[in-house]
């Protein structure tokens, strides 16, 4: 198995729900990593977790709530949203979060709208 | 602050070959990462060089000078289905090294026309 899966594929909340984005990967990878993209722009850093803790929050907003319940999973717990979060959130592992040869693999992302 | 500049937009010609400029500014590189995007997927790992030189990989090259911040990747034998955006990544060393952070290029659209 070398996939990364997000479930859902595709969110429509709004800015009072409270939705939750899943990640799975069975790669043996304890570095796992949430990733924002806007339109036409590069993905974002959001957090990174190592040996399921985390290790990088690039200053997210607290709307935002990371968990990584075991090695294999990664949520992204979401809570009242602004239309401007709306974006693809992908999610990426890897072998080890430091050291060399690291390549992150990512998954299919999930589409965000915020109404 | 990092920066990491790609051309926005480029167009070639079928069996041709490409090649996609990436030039960085950044502190505690350790690694740089070619990654191909098309629309509404997730980037998939095209390339990776830590020391200079060039990597081959098939139809894929990618070279990498560091004193010079700059690197390339190179497209042989274009096919239709390389027309994707493609990021140029640098891997930042956080946490005493202890974790790794990749920071993306603003990306390439590449169009392949027939």
């Amino acid at each position: 198995d070398t996939e990364v899966t997000q479930t859902p594929k595709h969110l429509v909340m709004g800015m009072t729900n409270k939705k939750s984005l899943k990640c799975e990967q069975h790669m043996g990878h304890r570095a796992m990593y949430w990733y924002k993209q806007k339109a036409k722009k590069p993905p974002e850093l959001m957090f990174v977790y190592s040996y399921e803790k985390l290790s990088i929050n690039e200053s997210v907003p607290s709307r935002f709530s990371p968990e990584c319940p075991n090695s294999s999973l990664l949520n992204l717990h979401l809570h009242a949203l602004q239309p401007e979060d709306s974006a693809l959130y992908l999610c990426a592992s890897s072998p080890r979060a430091g050291g060399h040869d690291n390549e992150q693999f990512f998954g299919p992302g999930t589409r965000l709208t915020v109404l | 602050g990092q920066n990491i500049d790609q051309p926005t937009e480029m167009t070639a010609t079928e069996g041709a070959i490409v090649q996609i400029n990436c030039t960085y500014q950044t502190s505690g590189f350790n690694g740089l990462f070619w990654y191909q995007q098309h629309a509404g997927e997730a980037p998939t790992f095209l390339s990776y060089n830590v020391l200079d030189g060039l990597e081959e990989k098939g139809r894929f090259s990618s070279f990498l000078s560091r004193s010079k911040g700059y690197s390339y990747l190179l497209l042989k034998e274009l096919q239709m289905k390389d027309s994707a955006s493609y990021l140029c990544a640098v891997r930042l060393l956080r946490g005493g090294g202890a974790t790794n952070k990749l920071i993306f290029g603003t990306g390439t659209l590449l169009a392949v026309q027939p």
